[in-house]
């Protein structure tokens, strides 16, 4: 198993310019979250899904827009990039996001580090 | 009060030190509560989860105080490989439904030969 994976590794933007970052899932989990971790910061919750075919608002949601594409996929949008979204964005996935069970709890993909200039 | 909160550090130990961190939570419903272990330009990973009243893994112990509301992560005789950014995550659901976990910042383990 892959895990959770994440593409690209790394991307330059000029302000303005719009990408998609992509997030896949191997281990059949049922909620998929996007955060982003800046310098200070720690890592702050931009989007999450509890299940295909939801999405909700994290704490920072602004200039952002996510799609639960199936189960697997979750991908992340920025629209029209702006220099203070410079940072390092994981995904992660976890089995229900009730974290009721012993074992369940949120698998990180690698991140993807954006710089914005 | 924030919601989980950590000393940043960094905590400056020799090898074969014991070193502990808290994390202290503001919702007292939070049911759910784990350590997460992160080098330098990696991912955040699971190091351990804490339920009850605490767990046992090797030289890393976990301990849950529901009175005060706060977490704490005992590692003893420090290997130089726990180097690292330790980060505490709780659930701010209630356990009946779903929630989101709350990252703090992390604290920063340096180990020193």
């Amino acid at each position: 198993n892959a895990g959770v994976t994440q593409t690209p590794k790394f991307q330059v933007l000029k302000t303005g310019q719009s990408m998609t970052l992509q997030c896949a899932q191997d281990m059949n989990h049922n909620s998929m979250y996007w955060y982003r971790q800046d310098p200070g910061m720690g890592l702050r919750l931009i989007y999450y899904s509890a299940s295909e075919g939801t999405t909700d608002k994290g704490e920072v949601p602004n200039g952002y827009n996510v799609s639960r594409l199936n189960k697997r996929e979750f991908s992340l949008r920025l629209e029209s990039a702006a220099p203070s979204q410079t940072s390092v964005y994981f995904c992660a996935s976890s089995e229900s996001g009730y974290f009721s069970q012993p074992k369940e709890t949120q698998y990180f993909g690698p991140g993807t580090r954006l710089l914005v200039l | 009060r924030k919601e989980v909160e950590q000393d940043p550090g960094p905590f400056n130990v020799p090898e074969g030190a014991t070193v502990a961190f808290n994390c202290t939570y503001s919702n007292s419903a939070s049911q759910s509560f784990f350590w997460y272990r992160q080098d330098c330009r990696k991912e955040p990973k699971l190091l351990m989860s804490v339920y009850s009243s605490g767990n046992e893994d090797g030289r890393f112990t976990a301990q849950l105080n529901r009175a005060s509301q706060y977490i704490s992560l005992l590692i003893r005789d420090s290997k130089l490989s726990d180097s690292a950014t330790y980060l505490c995550a709780v659930n701010i659901g209630n356990g009946g439904s779903q929630g989101n976990l709350i990252f703090g910042k992390g604290t920063k383990l340096s180990v020193k030969p």
